[in-house]
This record gives C-alpha cells, sequence and structure tokens, in this order.
C-alpha cells in the first residue's frame, strides 16, 4: 500500500469551470477526511465520511462544493462554476478507526490554480 | 471552539541550534495534540503525538509534553539539521467531532549550515 494518493497534484482551471479531485484513501481505512489549505495557513476541514455516509460539512463547504464517496472507497471532491478565492490545496486524509490514537494519514494534495 | 495558535515564523536557525516552537491550545475536553511536518514538496506527516497530559511524544529527535495546566504543547528539538527544514504544525483532535484535527497555521523552519 502506497499511503493516501490525489489525482489530480495539480489543477489550472479557468473561473466559472467546473474542476472534480479525487482521493483515493489506504485500503480498509473507513474514515476519510478533506482539507482545503491556502497559502501561510494551516489545513482547515471540509467535510468527513465515515464509509460512504458524509456526517459532516464545515461552513467553508459552500453549495458549490460537493463530495461524494459512493462504496465507502474512493472519494471525489467537485467544485462547481470555481472562484478565484477557490484556489488553495486541497488535501484528503484516511484513518482506519475512531479514537484519540488514531493517526490521520494524508495524500500530497491537489493544488488548484483558478485564473 | 477548539483552536490552535503557534509562533509566526519563518525561523531561521544554524545547524545544531537548539529549537523551540510554541504551542498553545483551545479546547473542551480532553483533546489529543499532534505536531505535522511538511517537507518542501511532500504531504502531511505526522511527526509525534501526545493524548493524555504529561504525555511526552518524540520522534527524530523532536519532542513535545502535553502540558494541560498552561495549555500548550511546545516542539523541541536539541540540534537541529538542514533536513529539519520544514514547515510544522501543531494541531489537535478532540474526539468529540469524528477526531477532525484541527490545524494551528504553521511554522516554517530553515535551518543553514
Amino acid at each position: 500500500d502506497t499511503g493516501v494518493s490525489q489525482d489530480p497534484r495539480h489543477k489550472i482551471t479557468k473561473r466559472g469551470q467546473n474542476v472534480t479531485f479525487r482521493c483515493d484513501p489506504i485500503s480498509e481505512h473507513n474514515r476519510l477526511y478533506w482539507y482545503r489549505q491556502t497559502l501561510g495557513q494551516g489545513p482547515e476541514f471540509l467535510t468527513y465520511f465515515q464509509n460512504e455516509a458524509q456526517l459532516e460539512k464545515s461552513r467553508l463547504l459552500s453549495d458549490r462544493f460537493s463530495a461524494e464517496r459512493p462504496k465507502g472507497s474512493f472519494s471525489t471532491l467537485e467544485i462547481q462554476r470555481t472562484e478565484q478565492g477557490d484556489s488553495a490545496m486541497y488535501l484528503c486524509a484516511s484513518s482506519p478507526r475512531p479514537g484519540p490514537n488514531t493517526e490521520a494519514f494524508f495524500g500530497q494534495g491537489t493544488r488548484l490554480t483558478v485564473v | 471552539g477548539n483552536s490552535v495558535t503557534q509562533m509566526e515564523g519563518p525561523v531561521t536557525l544554524s545547524e545544531e541550534a537548539f529549537l523551540t516552537i510554541n504551542c498553545t491550545y483551545t479546547a473542551t475536553g480532553y483533546p489529543s495534540l499532534f505536531w505535522y511536518v511538511q517537507y518542501p514538496g511532500e504531504g502531511l506527516q505526522l511527526l509525534l503525538k501526545a493524548t493524555k497530559a504529561d504525555d511526552k511524544g518524540s520522534n527524530k529527535g523532536f519532542e513535545a509534553t502535553y502540558r494541560k495546566e498552561t495549555t500548550s504543547f511546545h516542539l523541541e528539538k536539541g540540534s537541529v539539521q538542514v533536513s529539519d527544514s520544514a514547515v510544522y504544525f501543531c494541531a489537535l483532535s478532540d474526539g468529540t467531532s469524528y477526531d477532525k484535527v484541527i490545524f494551528g497555521p504553521g511554522t516554517s523552519l530553515s535551518v543553514i549550515p
């Protein structure tokens, strides 16, 4: 297992276009998180899945954002009608089980640039 | 709400210098505390963690002690190397909201030979 995989690594899009990112968590990790990291800031929580159920969404996730995790395996994050303010690194993380001793493993992220 | 504050960078040190990066937190309950590191061009990696008061996390020569009385989790290393140059994030997980991790803003460290 090579860890959490994210695709693409970089995406440049024109304002107003839709984009979709993919995250493949570590096998058998039932918890999956999406974060957004802007330049000079720490990652900010966006949303959380336990298996296929989306159980929490941040206020940061406007109605232009949607995430899915069909079948509880890979996840996608879609941004519709992109804006320049959406430019950021989008990080995915997975963990195997609940509890304070559980480590979240992060992917290398997808860097989105909206021009 | 829960939050993490850490010292602002960038921090520049000479090789073999002593490192301290301060971190304080605000949380309800009993959070777990973490230090993550992000090397240039790489993803976030867990550096060390502590899950209860007075626990000391350690890894690769780095240490941090969970201090409940001062709500702090300062990162220290006795002798830094050039390869330690990275951005360091203090973080917490409060265990009440699906264990999501709340990060501080990060501190950039540059170690010069």
